[in-house]
């Protein structure tokens, strides 16, 4: 079946560098791509978001980029801060469907 | 706006009672709502998807007689567990698509209701 695989699990950066996470996607069908933000025992946020036809998206210190052909998308955060720190999740969408990635601990020290 | 409430947010049990989650969407109607359960430092896993006025759609693998599922309006839609057991203690999680006249297959996730069977 369809699936989403994320890299890395965890993730550790001194505060004021860059972090990407990593996702693979392996339905060619996909053609919604959000982020989620998720901090111990509160709902997942959105924090960030791209269509199939775009390649690239910005939100200030946020940015996804998309590769259809090669079916991969990333998350870029850049000049992280301690408060970036939680679970960052990656999902696949079409219609309907929606298929989370396993998730990313992202732990930024300071 | 787009704004999802659940109620519980948690909720301590004894093995073989059932116990009722809301899922409440505020400040739009939601047609589909998604029921997910998240154990400990795990991923979002779907459960089943809601339709308003019909039967919910469940996850290969989700009993729908143990998780019952009832969207009985454009703002609201229950899970049930029955006859609740310890392995059933998780994180379960609603969302709901953001408003139809919105182009977007967003979805708003409830905060979360946490489930301890005893």
């Amino acid at each position: 079946g369809e699936n989403v695989e994320q890299h890395p699990s965890t993730l550790s950066v001194q505060e004021g560098d860059s972090a990407v996470i990593k996702c693979t996607y392996s339905d060619s069908a996909s053609n919604y791509f959000p982020w989620y933000k998720q901090e111990l025992g509160k709902r997942p946020q959105l924090i960030i978001d791209i269509r199939s036809n775009v390649g690239e998206k910005k939100d200030q210190r946020i940015a996804v980029t998309l590769n259809k052909t090669a079916k991969h998308f990333s998350l870029h955060i850049t000049e992280t801060q301690p408060e970036d720190s939680a679970v960052y999740f990656c999902a696949a969408s079409r219609g309907f469907k929606t298929i989370f990635g396993a998730g990313t601990r992202l732990f930024v020290k300071a | 706006g787009a704004v999802v409430s659940q109620h519980p947010s948690w909720v301590i049990c004894k093995s073989g009672t059932s116990v009722k989650i809301e899922c409440r969407s505020l400040d739009f109607q939601a047609t589909t709502m998604f029921w997910y359960r998240q154990f400990p430092k795990q991923s979002l896993m779907l459960m089943a998807t809601s339709n308003e006025g019909s039967k919910a759609t469940y996850e290969q693998g989700v009993e729908k007689d143990k998780f019952l599922i009832n969207h009985a309006s454009l703002t609201l839609s229950t899970l049930t567990v029955t006859s609740a057991h310890p392995e059933d203690s998780s994180f379960y999680i609603c969302s709901a698509r953001a408003p139809a006249s919105a182009s977007t297959d967003t979805q708003y996730f409830g905060p979360g209701t946490r489930l301890t069977v005893l």
